[in-house]
């Protein structure tokens, strides 16, 4: 089946510092591929998302390429803020046996900027 | 403003007690989903629906049941049935239901067990 395997956090830095979260995953046929970030008591936002591979979602500072030669979606920011601090999904969505498309979540990354 | 508006925000439940968690949106899409997040977890899916009047079990229904008999409401209800209720819900929607659309959240709802 499909799944979604993230870094464990928590992932805790400074302010200004280079953000990397680690996702890959395992996927029948041709998956996109999503980012969501949820700030404390919020629903998810969509971040960025890739619909085929080597394709490169971006958004406010944050990118993420599709790797199908690796599998992997990992997220990146140059420099981070404080107001970064969230929990940031990684997510996939393929075809589910039928004509029905369903997303898969990772289990979602803490991370803390300090100032 | 368009959005999903989930209500209320926080939800008590007794012993034996059947909920129901509201779920509107106004951005005219065509599907729509509930998930349960649950802490330390990723969000997991209890159903979907791609039309009016049509819905579908996702990987956690049983102990919930829905509605969809118009386009803008998805209404979850949170049986009796359901051991252990505690989570926080989140309703989603989007255009139609192609690999590459994206699912739009509500703020979610928490529910609570007394």
């Amino acid at each position: 089946g499909n799944s979604v395997t993230q870094m464990e956090g928590p992932v805790t830095l400074s302010e200004e510092a280079f953000l990397t979260i680690n996702c890959t995953y395992t996927a029948t046929g041709y998956p996109s591929l999503f980012w969501y970030v949820q700030y404390p008591g919020e629903g998810l936002q969509l971040l960025l998302k890739a619909t085929k591979a080597d394709d490169k979602g971006s958004n406010k500072g944050f990118e993420a390429t599709y790797r199908k030669e690796t599998t992997s979606f990992h997220l990146e920011k140059g420099s981070v803020q404080v107001s970064d601090s969230a929990v940031y999904f990684c997510a996939l969505k393929t075809q589910d046996g039928g004509s029905n498309y369903k997303l898969t979540f990772g289990k979602g990354t803490l991370l803390t900027v300090n100032p | 403003d368009g959005g999903i508006t989930q209500s209320p925000k926080y939800l008590f439940r007794k012993e034996g007690q059947n909920v129901t968690l509201s779920c509107e949106q106004n951005l005219n899409h065509d599907a729509m989903y509930w998930y349960r997040q649950d802490p330390g977890q990723g969000l997991r899916l209890i159903y979907y629906s791609q039309i009016v009047n049509d819905f579908q079990k996702g990987d956690i229904a049983e102990g919930y049941s829905v509605s969809r008999e118009k386009k803008e409401s998805f209404p979850l209800t949170v049986t009796s049935a359901q051991k252990n209720p505690t989570a926080f819900y989140l309703c989603a929607s989007s255009m139609g239901v192609f690999v590459q659309e994206t699912q739009y959240f509500g703020p979610g709802t928490r529910l609570l067990v007394l």
